[in-house]
């Protein structure tokens, strides 16, 4: 079946310039996370939604950064007046629905999409 | 100082070779310990899931927790050529949705 899929693979843009990155997650799946990954660096939180709400937004940098799941499928991490520290590649990930108490491997898997290569010039 | 320390590499080894890959972390809150797999440009894929403290063996790889110590194991046995990637540490609190990752360790194994 589909995985994970992000849309640009790959997006150069110019200091100051809006964008948006697309994640659409796996079929039926309620949790998504956006996750930064930077050069030699493991992938770091941005934000988590359960359906249409972002119930954990503790991971955004600043107010630059904002992300939407309209409609509890696909999200669109979106980021203004980009600047070069905003290069990274963007990780998506979906789960079949939150982590919880469960030991279930299965219950509390990340499915991660190969990211958007961010470069800011 | 970071939540979780990850040694980044590079290791190398040659076929065949058992591989051993570590990390410690901070927090003793932490419950559940993954490790992943990322190949270049690829997404992290999930190879071990524990809960608490423990072993877990599936295949050729063996995950083990020591919660007493903060240290995690990931071990490789009979490495092959195809397990080179960059290996992931990463772990969660009970009711919580965020992975924390270690750095990674890129390993190679030769032929």
């Amino acid at each position: 079946g589909a995985g994970v899929s992000q849309t640009p693979s790959n997006k150069v843009t110019e200091k100051g310039k809006y964008v948006e990155l697309r994640c659409d997650p796996i079929s039926g799946h309620t949790a998504l996370y956006w996750y930064r990954q930077s050069l030699g660096q493991g992938p770091e939180f941005l934000i988590y939604f359960q359906g249409t709400g972002a119930a954990d937004d503790s991971g955004l940098p600043n107010d630059r950064f904002f992300a939407v799941r309209p409609e509890g499928s696909v999200s669109t991490l979106k980021i203004q007046r980009t600047e070069r520290g905003d290069s990274a590649v963007y990780l998506c990930a979906s789960s079949p629905s939150g982590a919880g108490t469960s030991g279930s491997r299965s219950y509390n898997e990340q499915f991660f999409g190969p990211g958007t290569r961010l470069t800011v010039l | 100082q970071k939540e979780v320390e990850q040694d980044p590499g590079p290791l190398s080894v040659p076929e065949g070779a058992i591989v051993s890959l570590n990390c410690t972390y901070s927090n003793s809150a932490f419950q559940y310990f993954m490790w992943y797999r990322q190949y270049s440009r690829k997404g992290p894929e999930l190879l071990m899931y524990t809960y608490s403290s423990g072993n877990k063996e599936d295949g050729r790889f063996t995950a083990q927790v020591d919660k007493s110590s903060k240290y995690i194991s990931l071990f490789i046995r009979d490495s092959q050529p195809s397990d080179s990637a960059t290996y992931l540490c990463a772990m969660r609190f009970t009711g919580a949705q965020k992975l924390v990752f270690g750095q990674g360790t890129r390993l190679t194994i030769n032929p």
